[in-house]
């Protein structure tokens, strides 16, 4: 019972364009959401978080957008760049950080 | 910052033998998480730590599975009596609670565990 689901397991995206990587989960009691980025031979690297008090977050070239009452959640790159090529994680908590749910990833490649 | 390391980085080793990871965290953070990851799947929850007290513990921790976390620095993880299908990166994760971004979590680069 997968509680938080990536259903594309791949992406590709030509550089200078815009990458979207979703995200569903299940639990309704997941009230922080994170993404992570993952190179190989790398441990996952915290990219961006958003709170369920929120619909929105910006960090520069990323933006997270979250759709609670669908229970959904969204990444965007923007514009997206080969170093961006990497497995990108959804995960989700509680909020009291107890219990992390991650996704099964989604691999992106971004061809110059 | 030297973040968080694992050792050893890989291990093989021969069903029914045990095996202890060491983990050493961000020297600050007092939160410190297992995670266990296959081929194909993110990581997945395996117990944290708060200081030195263990305060979740996953269905998929065994009772084959240990984790100790002593002086509330460095976290060890033994497995006893190894089976095939404990073969995975065992990942360790380390946070800093007080802060606004507590959620956040630093990962270590893993051990990869081969069990034959």
């Amino acid at each position: 019972d997968q509680q938080v689901k990536q259903n594309s397991p791949s992406l590709s995206v030509q550089e200078g364009r815009i990458s979207i990587l979703n995200c569903d989960y299940t639990n309704s009691m997941f009230d922080y959401f994170l993404w992570y980025k993952k190179y190989p031979a790398e441990g996952p690297t915290f990219l961006i978080s958003i709170s369920s008090i929120k619909d929105k977050n910006e960090d520069g070239r990323f933006t997270v957008f979250l759709n609670k009452s669908a229970k959904h959640l969204s990444l965007h790159i923007v514009p997206s760049q080969p170093g961006d090529s990497a497995v990108y994680f959804c995960a989700a908590t509680d909020n009291y950080g107890q219990n992390f749910v991650f996704g099964p990833g989604t691999r992106l490649s971004v061809l110059p | 910052d030297t973040g968080v390391s694992q050792d050893p980085r890989h291990k093989i080793t021969k069903r029914g033998q045990n095996v202890t990871f060491r983990c050493d965290p961000i020297s600050e953070h007092n939160r410190l998480y297992w995670y266990r990851q296959t081929l194909g799947q993110g990581p997945e929850f395996l117990t944290y730590f708060q200081n030195e007290a263990q305060l979740e513990k996953s269905r998929l921790l065994s009772d084959r599975f240990s984790a100790e976390r002593p002086k509330g620095s460095f976290s060890t993880l033994e497995i006893q009596r190894t089976e095939q299908g404990d073969s995975a990166m065992y990942l360790c994760a380390s946070s800093l609670i007080g802060l606004a971004n507590y959620n956040e979590q630093f990962f270590g680069p893993g051990t990869r565990l081969t069990v034959l």
